[in-house]
């Protein structure tokens, strides 16, 4: 089993700034199966990022995946208030599907 | 448009079964390259997969649940059913299905609503 460990647990920030979320796997993900999703209180999650790098339909670019083999970081380059949520990393290299724990990006 | 909906009992009793159904509109589970995933979320903590069935009805377990987990599709109905055997209050969460994003690995694009099942005696 692939362990994706998120970091940190959660961010403190003001809007217009910008954030870096890390997930980093106990294994290499294999061909970048890396997906970022953002979840809302009492909402299902959204995908952001597919492929470690691809955007899914509608995202924003100021939504940014990044890296590979165990490596993976989310930035989002400037917080709007709608971005304030937690976020999950998901990787989909084996059988075995995994997710982070989540980091929570919150208003400071 | 794509669209799915989980429905079944809210309130389960332990050593109880499980039975959910996910009602799908927008894409054919027929098709090639489509799957539909369950995920659940308990209460303040992180997602975890269970299972994912695809189009030509190859179908994926969560190891350490593969003994209490079936998945099963009909495509004439839109409908994909999980169901979990011998549910214990640690199975209290809310449970998503959702769409496999087709040509890209199982990574979910759309997802259900959830339903929040507890199980409690």
């Amino acid at each position: 089993e692939i362990v994706l460990t998120q970091s940190p647990g959660t961010l403190s920030l003001s809007p217009g700034e910008r954030a870096t979320l890390s997930c980093r796997a106990s294994q290499g993900v294999s061909s970048s199966y890396l997906a970022w999703y953002q979840q809302k209180p009492g909402q299902a999650p959204r995908l952001l990022i597919y492929g470690a790098s691809s955007r899914a339909t509608g995202i924003p670019d100021r939504f940014r995946g990044s890296g590979s083999g165990t490596d993976f970081t989310l930035t989002i380059s400037r917080l709007e208030p709608e971005d304030f949520a937690v976020y999950y990393c998901q990787q989909y290299g084996t059988s075995l599907l995994t997710f982070g724990g989540g980091t929570k990006v919150e208003i400071k | 448009q794509i669209t799915l909906k989980e429905s079944g009992p809210t309130l389960v009793k332990p050593t109880q079964t499980l039975t959910l159904t996910c009602t799908f509109s927008g894409f054919s589970l027929s098709a090639s390259g489509v799957g539909v995933g369950w995920i659940r979320q308990p209460p303040g903590k992180a997602l975890e997969w269970l299972s994912l069935i695809y189009w030509d009805d190859d179908k994926r377990y969560r190891p350490s649940l593969k003994s209490r987990l079936t998945i099963t599709k009909d495509t004439s109905k839109n409908q994909v059913v999980l169901t979990v055997t011998n549910m214990d209050p640690v199975d209290t969460a809310t449970y998503y299905c959702a769409h496999r994003r087709v040509y890209g690995g199982d990574c979910f694009d759309y997802w259900g609503q959830g339903i929040l099942v507890t199980v409690s005696s």
